[in-house]
């Protein structure tokens, strides 16, 4: 069974500019969530989908971050514009449904300089 | 809001050593509890997950508790080898199941 891709691995790039993350979760699951992990902390919760609804986007920073997840299967993220403390690894997951075991990518890591 | 906490943040043990890891919670309304093990510079990978009805699940040398009412669970790791040093990171599924929120990690050093 193939896992949840991300795609790219690593990103660098200058604050002001803009960038997308890509995820494609596991054939069949429902949920997707994307996860912002900050060097040294836990990862925390931007945005959850249930097929192509948003069940939480809470702490998604709204003014800068979007996400979208159309025809309930990959999900993009972007930032625009980007700022230094965006810097950290973005990581996709996913789960068969809500409240069920959760399948995490590689991440991407992004760099702002 | 849930919150989870992990002690100790980092741990260092010798080989072969049984060791275990603390995970807390504040609130105790949570369905499920995920154990996951952090490479550096990788994804997460699970290594348990203990369902609200359970109280324990093992996997090899690996064995998770977990108690609601007190808001803790456990991580044990037997006979610790070298390849278990890693960051091992909890996470609580709470708000009706839609909010998977993780603890800060346990990184974890296994010595010769």
């Amino acid at each position: 069974e193939a896992g949840v891709a991300q795609s790219p691995r690593y990103k660098i790039i200058e604050k002001r500019q803009s960038v997308a993350f890509w995820c494609n979760p596991i054939s069949g699951h429902a949920t997707l969530y994307w996860y912002q992990q900050i060097l040294g902390q836990g990862p925390k919760l931007l945005i959850q989908f249930q097929n192509n609804g948003v069940v939480d986007d809470s702490q998604l920073p709204k003014d800068r971050f979007s996400a979208e997840r159309l025809k309930g299967v990959d999900s993009t993220l972007k930032i625009q514009p980007a700022k230094l403390e965006d810097s950290a690894v973005y990581l996709c997951a996913s789960g068969v449904v809500l409240n069920t075991e959760a399948f995490f990518g590689q991440g991407t890591r992004l760099t702002v300089v | 809001k849930q919150e989870v906490t992990q002690i100790p943040a980092a741990l260092s043990v010798p080989e072969g050593e049984n060791l275990v890891l603390n995970c807390s919670f504040t609130d105790s309304a949570i369905y499920n509890l995920q154990w996951f093990r952090q490479d550096p510079g990788k994804g997460l990978t699970s290594l348990l997950l203990i369902q609200s009805s359970q109280r324990e699940q093992t996997s090899g040398r690996l064995n998770a508790s977990l108690d609601k009412s007190s808001g803790r669970s456990t991580l044990y790791i037997a006979a610790s080898q070298p390849g278990d040093s890693a960051t091992y990171l909890c996470a609580a599924f709470t708000g009706g199941g839609n909010k998977l929120t993780f603890g800060t990690g346990t990184q974890l050093k296994v010595e010769l």
